[in-house]
């Protein structure tokens, strides 16, 4: 089973602001990995696919990297609606999700 | 524009079955595998089954085998999920999503709740 650990657990920060969102790998995926915004009481959005790939109708502002076990989400600037739970997911092997990190004001 | 709509949440006793609904509109669903993911209260998300597009083959979390079934309806777009002798560690939010290897539709989920 591959475990996926996210870091931080919980991010604070203001409006305009850089995140920087972690998600490392027990072992490799290649670059199997996906990123997804969750509110509650919405659909999770998936937000990048293939570690570096925006999904449709994902603004500009967010951005994925890295491979094999080391991966980053980037929101360049948050904005008010970005504050959520973000999960990464790899089906490299079966299908595991991270703990999940928290953006906060 | 694809849709997932989940139904047939509710409280269910300790050991009790229930079977999870989801109506999927705005593309082939016979051609895509579907998955079913969940959340419990204060926990992270967790995949529980997908199923093959023809329904032909079915996977699951190891941990959930032999109590939960996944199953389709391509003549009705429709996805389901019986659960069995369910335990109130099964309590979550349940998501049907369209499974290309990421998630790439999801629906907004039905709760389930086990409790007596």
């Amino acid at each position: 089973e591959i475990v996926l650990t996210q870091s931080p657990a919980t991010l604070s920060l203001s409006p305009g602001e850089r995140a920087t969102l972690s998600c490392r790998a027990s072992q490799s995926v290649s670059s199997n990995l996906a990123w997804y915004q969750y509110k509650p009481g919405q659909a999770p959005r998936l937000l990048i696919f293939d570690a570096s790939n925006r999904a449709t109708g994902i603004p500009a502002r967010f951005s994925g990297s890295g491979s094999g076990t080391d991966f980053t989400l980037t929101i360049s600037s948050v904005e008010p609606e970005d504050f959520a739970v973000y999960y990464c997911q790899q089906r490299s092997n079966w299908c595991s999700f991270g703990q999940g990190t928290k953006l906060d004001i | 524009e694809v849709q997932l709509v989940e139904s047939g949440g509710g409280l269910v006793q300790p050991g009790g079955s229930l079977r999870l609904s989801c109506a999927a509109s705005g593309f082939t669903f016979s051609s895509y595998y579907m998955s079913w993911v969940r959340q419990a209260p204060g926990k992270g998300l967790e995949w529980v089954a997908n199923i093959k597009p023809d329904g032909s083959e079915e996977y699951y979390v190891d941990s959930l085998k032999g109590r939960f079934t996944i199953s389709r309806d391509n003549a009705k777009n429709s996805l389901y999920l019986e659960m069995n002798s369910l335990r109130a560690e099964d309590t979550a939010v349940y998501h049907c999503a369209r499974d290309v290897t990421h998630f790439d539709h999801w629906g907004q989920g039905t709760l389930v709740t086990v409790s007596s």
